[in-house]
């Protein structure tokens, strides 16, 4: 089945430091690809979604220029977190499909990103 | 725009009897309809998912039930396991939009 691959698992960076995730797709070219936040015993929340050689299209109250996503091919696309602060740490997820059908969406395993 | 919502929050059964948690949306469009299982630090996986043109589907112990009329559909667990123990997320889609997710049940099987 479709996989998708997320880097890296956990990571834990200082205030003011940018961190990027990567969200790569190993056995499909993914079209459109989605990156979720998740805090703790809540459900995912949409930040983001990014087709392949476009700009993303940010959710209402998501910082564009704090969260940086680049699609740059069919089967990578990463998210950088700009400048972080506490506040920023949280359980991120990225999401892959192929096409432009509504249905067959992959997900990542995760990023715990923790700013002290 | 599409609102999902998802009941009960928390579920406790012993081990082998059967779960049911049910899901409400709002948009008639949605015709795409997934649910998934996460486990404690990790991302979430597709367990079943099913169509509007369906109005149940079944894979061995889980199965989805759909009810176009009302707007809502359910996942059954029978049998239930310990391993059957994590956060289910139903969602709902239509057309190529993002998926919007309910905010989870919290599963727990008592062995």
């Amino acid at each position: 089945g479709a996989v998708v691959s997320q880097h890296p698992s956990r990571v834990i960076c200082k205030s003011g430091t940018s961190v990027k995730i990567e969200c790569r797709s190993l056995d499909f070219q993914a079209t459109t690809m989605f990156w979720y936040r998740q805090f703790p015993k809540q459900s995912l929340m949409l930040m983001a979604t990014s087709n392949e050689g476009s700009k993303a299209t940010y959710e209402q109250g998501v910082e564009k220029d704090k969260f940086l996503i680049n699609h740059a091919s069919l089967t990578l696309s990463t998210l950088t977190v700009t400048s972080a602060h506490p506040e920023d740490s949280s359980f991120y997820i990225c999401s892959a499909r192929a096409g432009e059908a509504n249905y067959g969406y992959t997900f990542g395993s995760g990023t715990r990103l923790t700013v002290v | 725009g599409e609102n999902v919502e998802q009941h009960p929050s928390t579920l406790s059964v012993q081990e082998g009897d059967s779960a049911v948690i049910k899901c409400t949306y709002s948009d008639s469009a949605s015709n795409y309809f997934p649910w998934y299982k996460q486990e404690l630090g990790k991302g979430p996986q597709l367990i079943i998912d099913i169509r509007s043109n369906v109005g149940e589907k079944k894979d061995q112990r889980i199965a989805v039930t759909l009810n176009k009329t009302a707007k809502h559909f359910s996942l059954h667990i029978t049998e239930t396991q310990p391993e059957d123990s994590a956060v289910y997320f139903c969602a709902a889609s239509k057309g190529n939009t993002p998926l919007v997710f309910g905010k989870g049940t919290r599963l727990s099987v008592i062995a």
